[in-house]
């Protein structure tokens, strides 16, 4: 079954520990990206990767990191947690930037106390 | 800098009824984004338009695109509960990855 996996998929954490939550597409997909989902604000972009070892930034790349190492995976990572980035993430890929339907994970939910 | 704007924001319908989500962006865009989330879900892909006067139809949903008003519209055609959901639209510029979403439409259809 074509899809995009998270995990995890809740995670409770303290402020300054780092973590990484994970990404991993099985449709050999080029674009990968991450968003962060908060009440009122929609969603908006953390990182977007066009291809392997290619990365850029979003609207929203404070604070976080990302590698592209191997298509199928796109891990965020958070080096120094803050409770300002308590908020739903969600990965999703699609086949390339330019044209196609972007499927999305099932979200992960940080909280950073 | 690229600005997306949906309205309204939330949206009361009766079951049967029509009606429109607009979508305004800020810069010149060649594709445009609709996207669906129920309640506590991840979201899902309803339409890609690519070019000016694309317009894209799937149900009681359908999708327009012009680019010289810098408008996407959604209509929806005698609306049913099961749309009652979220609908995004999101606007992507040029090859790069870049995708600026509007803030949703709340829609609830009430019988």
């Amino acid at each position: 079954e074509a899809q995009v996996t998270q995990n995890p998929r809740y995670l409770i954490t303290v402020t300054g520990k780092k973590l990484t939550v994970t990404c991993s597409q099985n449709m050999n997909h080029e674009y990968m990206s991450w968003y962060r989902q908060d009440p009122g604000l929609g969603l908006r972009q953390i990182y977007y990767s066009m291809n392997v070892e290619v990365t850029d930034k979003g609207d929203v790349p404070e604070g976080y990191k990302v590698s592209r190492k191997e298509k199928r995976n796109f891990p965020l990572i958070l080096e120094s947690p803050s409770p300002n980035q308590t908020s739903l993430y969600f990965c999703a890929s699609s086949l390339t930037v330019l044209s196609y339907e972007q499927y999305f994970g099932p979200g992960t939910r940080l909280t950073v106390t | 800098e690229l600005k997306v704007e949906q309205n309204p924001l939330f949206l009361s319908m009766q079951e049967g009824k029509n009606y429109t989500i607009y979508c305004n962006y800020s810069t010149t865009s060649d594709r445009l984004y609709w996207y669906r989330q129920d309640p506590g879900k991840s979201l899902e892909s309803l339409f890609v338009l690519l070019s000016n006067g694309a317009v894209k139809q799937e149900g009681r949903l359908m999708a327009s695109l012009d680019t010289k008003a810098r408008l996407s519209t959604l209509h929806i055609t005698a609306a049913v509960h099961d749309l009652s959901a979220t609908y995004f639209c999101a606007v992507g510029s040029g090859s790069q990855g870049n995708l600026i979403f509007g803030k949703g439409t709340k829609l609830s259809v009430k019988p």
